[in-house]
């Protein structure tokens, strides 16, 4: 079975422009989840998309958004960029949704976003 | 959501065993404890949890005190590719730790050759 895959796998923009990443799930999965990750703050919590709807969300501002397709692929979106977005951005995909305490999640390689 | 406390660095040797100790004192009844690594320029991946009985897979076991105020994630042979930082966390109903990951810092394991 193929594993979460994200693409772009590096991506470099400048400040003000906005940005999309990918991530497509394990096959069978619902629930997707993002996460950021930098070396000041560690591996945070952005949202999770379980049958195209956003379930929950941490705390991020409305600059970063999501969305989850009928195919439980998930794409989110970072407007107007700063020097802090910089990060690798990790998807992670579970069979079930927000809840299921004992659900692996199980992450992609992570797209590496670097601000200029 | 309930804290875990991690030594921010071990030291092993290949093919010996590895310890590596989380504390979480103010576990409730419901958390699970789940214990996740990350390998240098990758995704984390998920190694064992376990809820108050030990753990065993082909990754690892997992030790958990009987008060379950700590546990321990035990590498049975280290070999170079387990060198990662490893996360121990915790998953409940309560405080809102159900849906999500909350990494900490976790512990870096270096495995000399």
């Amino acid at each position: 079975k193929a594993g979460v895959t994200q693409t772009p796998r590096y991506l470099i923009k400048t400040r003000g422009q906005q940005v999309t990443l990918s991530c497509s799930p394990i096959s069978g999965h619902r629930s997707v989840s993002w996460y950021q990750q930098t070396p000041g703050q560690g591996l945070q919590f952005l949202f999770e998309y379980f049958s195209e709807t956003q379930r929950n969300k941490g705390n991020f501002p409305g600059r970063f958004s999501g969305r989850q397709f009928s195919n439980s692929r998930s794409e989110m979106n970072v407007s107007t960029l700063e020097l802090g977005d910089s990060a690798l951005y990790l998807c992670a995909s579970s069979w079930r949704t927000s809840g299921a305490v004992t659900d692996t999640q199980y992450f992609g390689p992570g797209t590496r976003l670097t601000v200029l | 959501d309930a804290k875990t406390t991690q030594p921010n660095s071990m030291e092993s040797n290949e093919e010996e065993p590895v310890h590596l100790p989380c504390n979480h004192s103010t576990i409730s009844g419901t958390d699970y404890i789940h214990w996740y690594r990350q390998l240098p320029s990758q995704g984390p991946e998920y190694v064992i949890h376990g809820l108050t009985s030990n753990v065993n897979n082909r990754m690892a076991s997992l030790a958990i005190a009987e008060d379950r105020k700590s546990s321990t994630l035990i590498l049975h042979r280290a070999t170079l590719r387990d060198a990662a930082v490893y996360y121990c966390i915790l998953r409940g109903n309560s405080g809102g730790s159900n849906y999500k990951l909350t990494f900490g810092k976790g512990t870096l394991l270096t495995v000399n050759p």
